[in-house]
C-alpha cells in the first residue's frame, strides 16, 4: 500500500513568486493534515481535512495561504506570494476515518527554500 | 496553550550504549495524550507510542520503554543497546483529549546519532 506522498520535495523560490505543494494521501483516508516545520522550530499544525471540508485551519499563518482538498482525495497548499518567513518543511499527514489519536501517517515532506 | 519541551537538541552514543531522550510538557487540559514520533533520515515521521494521560504505565517495546511521569510532566523515552538503526531526529508530541486529538504540538526534535 502507497504511504503519503508529497510533491515537490524541495521547491526553491524567489520572495513574491507563488509555490504549490500537494500531497496524495493514503488511500481511502478521509482525515489529511498540514504541518509545517520552519528551521530549527517545533513541528506546527496547519490546518485538517475531513474530506473535502477544513475541519480546523487555526494554525495557519495568514491569508498568503490556501488549502483545498477538491472531491477529497489529493490536497493542494498554496503560498502567494512567498515570504522569507514561508521557508521550512511542510508536512502532509493522514489518518483512516475512524481516528486512533494522534497516529497519523506522514509523508516525507515538501522543502520551501524562499530566497 | 500547550508547550513540549525537548531541551537535549542533538545527542551522540556508540552503538549498544542506552540513551535517554527527554520530554516535559505543559498543559492546562486534565486529559490529553502524548506521542513519540521518529523521523529517519527518509524525512516521513514515523508513529511510536501513544499515551493517555490517565495511563502512567510504563511501557516496553522491545529495546523501547517509556517513562510517563505525570508528577513532573514528563514523559522520557529510552533506548537500550542502541543500534546505528536508531540514528534519526525523534519528537516529543501532545494532544487534547478531546475531538480527533489529532492536532499535535511537537517539540523541537532530539536528534539522535548513533556510532559504531
Amino acid at each position: 500500500e502507497a504511504g503519503v506522498t508529497q510533491f515537490p520535495s524541495h521547491s526553491v523560490i524567489e520572495k513574491g513568486q507563488t509555490v504549490t505543494l500537494r500531497c496524495d494521501p493514503i488511500s481511502g483516508h478521509d482525515n489529511l493534515y498540514w504541518y509545517r516545520r520552519v528551521m530549527g522550530k517545533e513541528i506546527k499544525f496547519l490546518l485538517h481535512f475531513v474530506k473535502e471540508s477544513k475541519q480546523d485551519e487555526s494554525g495557519m499563518p495568514n491569508n498568503r495561504f490556501l488549502a483545498e482538498r477538491t472531491g477529497g482525495t489529493y490536497s493542494t497548499l498554496k503560498v502567494q506570494p512567498a515570504e522569507l518567513e514561508d521557508s521550512g518543511v511542510y508536512f502532509c499527514a493522514s489518518s483512516p476515518r475512524r481516528i486512533v489519536p494522534g497516529e497519523l501517517f506522514f509523508g516525507e515532506g515538501s522543502r520551501l527554500t524562499v530566497l | 496553550a500547550q508547550k513540549v519541551t525537548q531541551a537535549q537538541t542533538e545527542i551522540s552514543v556508540v552503538e549498544k550504549e542506552d540513551v535517554t531522550l527527554d520530554c516535559v510538557y505543559e498543559t492546562r487540559d486534565t486529559t490529553y495524550y502524548l506521542f513519540w514520533y521518529k523521523q529517519p533520515p527518509s524525512g516521513e515521521l514515523v508513529f511510536l507510542i501513544r499515551r493517555n494521560s490517565f495511563d502512567e504505565q510504563n511501557e516496553i517495546s522491545g529495546r523501547y520503554s517509556w517513562n510517563f511521569q505525570k508528577s513532573t510532566s514528563s514523559f522520557n523515552f529510552t533506548i537500550t543497546a542502541s543500534q546505528v538503526v536508531d540514528s534519526a531526529v525523534y519528537f516529543c508530541a501532545l494532544s487534547e483529549a478531546g475531538g480527533t486529538a489529532s492536532k499535535l504540538t511537537f517539540g523541537t526534535g532530539t536528534r539522535l546519532q548513533v556510532t559504531l
